[in-house]
């Protein structure tokens, strides 16, 4: 069965430093992988995602992450981190189910706090 | 485009009472999901329709809770009776046909069971 571990329950950062958020993955083929971002009182959203291609993928808000296939890992990065980005971040991976219907499993996040 | 609708976005009740919550998915999308978070943890799956089949409820308790999206369109998810162990915040989420869309997320119904 697919799984994700986050292994940095909390991260304090300051202002203007940079991030690295890690995410290690289990499945058998190749994954399809996702990093979202929860702000307090809010739903999830979409920061990037790999299914093939370039390993290094682009995301909103200056976020970039790598994919590792001899690692297991989609580590997300920023080179310098903003007040604004503190919030929980969740990293999921994911197969397609057969027929085609998308299901992630979602790891037990990153919480990111920011000093000045 | 208008996104996922959520409410209410609180709600306190003693235990073995019932509660209801309700899901507007985005405009078109056929794929909605309802998942439970518990404080400290990341979301957890209960059920996943398509249109207004279910595609995946396994891990759905379902001597207690329920949903159903009749026509496929607006979702409702029950819980009936309420334990302690439901405080959680539940969120609805929704995407498109597409298998490599992302899930767009509500902001969540925050339930706390006393």
């Amino acid at each position: 069965a697919q799984s994700v571990t986050q292994p940095d329950i909390h991260i304090t950062v300051s202002e203007g430093a940079s991030l690295e958020l890690r995410c290690n993955y289990s499945y058998g083929a190749t994954p399809y992988l996702f990093w979202y971002v929860q702000s307090p009182g809010q739903g999830l959203q979409l920061l990037l995602k790999y299914f093939s291609g370039d390993t290094l993928v682009q995301g909103i808000k200056g976020f970039e992450a790598e994919f590792k296939r001899s690692q297991s890992s989609f580590n997300l990065r920023k080179p310098s981190v903003h007040w604004s980005d503190a919030a929980e971040y969740f990293c999921a991976v994911g197969p397609t189910r057969s027929g085609g219907y998308q299901k992630v499993t979602f790891g037990i996040g990153t919480k990111l706090q920011v000093i000045p | 485009e208008a996104g996922v609708a959520q409410s209410p976005r609180y709600k306190i009740i003693e235990k073995r009472q019932s509660v209801a919550f309700w899901c507007n998915p985005i405009s078109g999308h056929a794929t909605l999901y309802w998942y439970q978070q518990i404080l400290g943890q990341g979301p957890k799956l209960l059920i996943q329709f398509q249109n207004n089949g279910v595609v995946d409820d396994s891990q759905l308790p379902k001597d207690r809770f329920s949903a159903e999206r009749l026509k496929g369109v607006d979702s409702t998810l029950k819980i009936q009776p309420a334990k302690l162990e439901d405080s959680a915040v539940y969120l609805c989420a929704s995407t498109t046909n597409d298998r490599f869309d992302e899930q767009y997320f509500g902001p969540g119904t925050r339930l706390t069971v006393t």
